[in-house]
């Protein structure tokens, strides 16, 4: 069956300092691969997504970027966090080609808090 | 854009029966419906496509109407483990990669 993992479960980081989440998920072959960010009480919004290595799929510009070295794994990334950086960060895969048809299935998720 | 839910916030006790809706503003090719409970990740109930259908899960069953834009999740004989918050997402695009997400529709079940 597949699995998907995410570490670290909780962050706190001072602002200025870099940020790294990584994903991994295991069980499939070329899933696609989403970032979420959940802010405190609010709805889930799409960072980026990512249908196979190097391709990556930016929705909302900021100072948060993505990576996909390897088929099965995602990482978000920041050079310098911000304040408004803090949330619940969520990753996703899905197996189809496209989220028409095919449910998206989260990781635990990353409690980021930047202070 | 982002699916608009009603109502906000809903309180039942055991037994008791709920609709949550979900609308939008674009063309919708499918809806998802997802589960979050309080410091979890969402887990997925599930994908109605255009076409009108109705699904059922459990005593959880959800509708979609394509030409007014919108979904509807009802859950009927609320039981304490349906306490979360309901999120719906939508597809405007029959090869879109975007999922877009309601701002949520929490729901508590009490004794």
């Amino acid at each position: 069956s597949q699995t998907i993992h995410q570490w670290p479960a909780t962050l706190v980081q001072p602002v200025g300092s870099p940020l790294s989440l990584e994903c991994t998920v295991e069980g499939t072959s070329n899933p696609n691969l989403y970032w979420y960010r959940q802010a405190a009480g609010r709805g889930l919004q799409l960072l980026f997504y990512s249908v196979g290595i190097g391709q990556i799929s930016s929705e909302v510009p900021q100072n948060l970027s993505a990576s996909r070295p390897q088929d099965r794994q995602f990482i978000l990334s920041s050079k310098k966090l911000l304040l408004s950086d803090s949330g619940f960060y969520l990753c996703a895969w899905s197996g189809l080609v496209s989220s028409y048809n095919s449910p998206l299935h989260f990781g635990n998720g990353t409690r980021l808090t930047v202070t | 854009q982002q699916p608009v839910q009603s109502p906000q916030a809903v309180i039942l006790r055991e037994g008791e029966d709920a609709v949550i809706n979900c609308s939008s503003s674009k063309a919708l090719y499918s809806v998802h419906w997802y589960r979050q409970k309080h410091g979890e990740a969402p887990v997925f109930l599930m994908i109605l496509l255009k076409g009108g259908e109705q699904k059922g899960h459990e005593k959880i069953s959800a509708s979609f109407n394509e030409k007014k834009q919108q979904s509807s999740l009802y859950l009927t004989a609320s039981q304490l483990s349906y306490s979360g918050t309901y999120f719906c997402g939508t597809v405007s695009g029959a090869g879109s990669y975007q999922l877009t997400f309601g701002k949520g529709t929490k729901l508590s079940v009490i004794p």
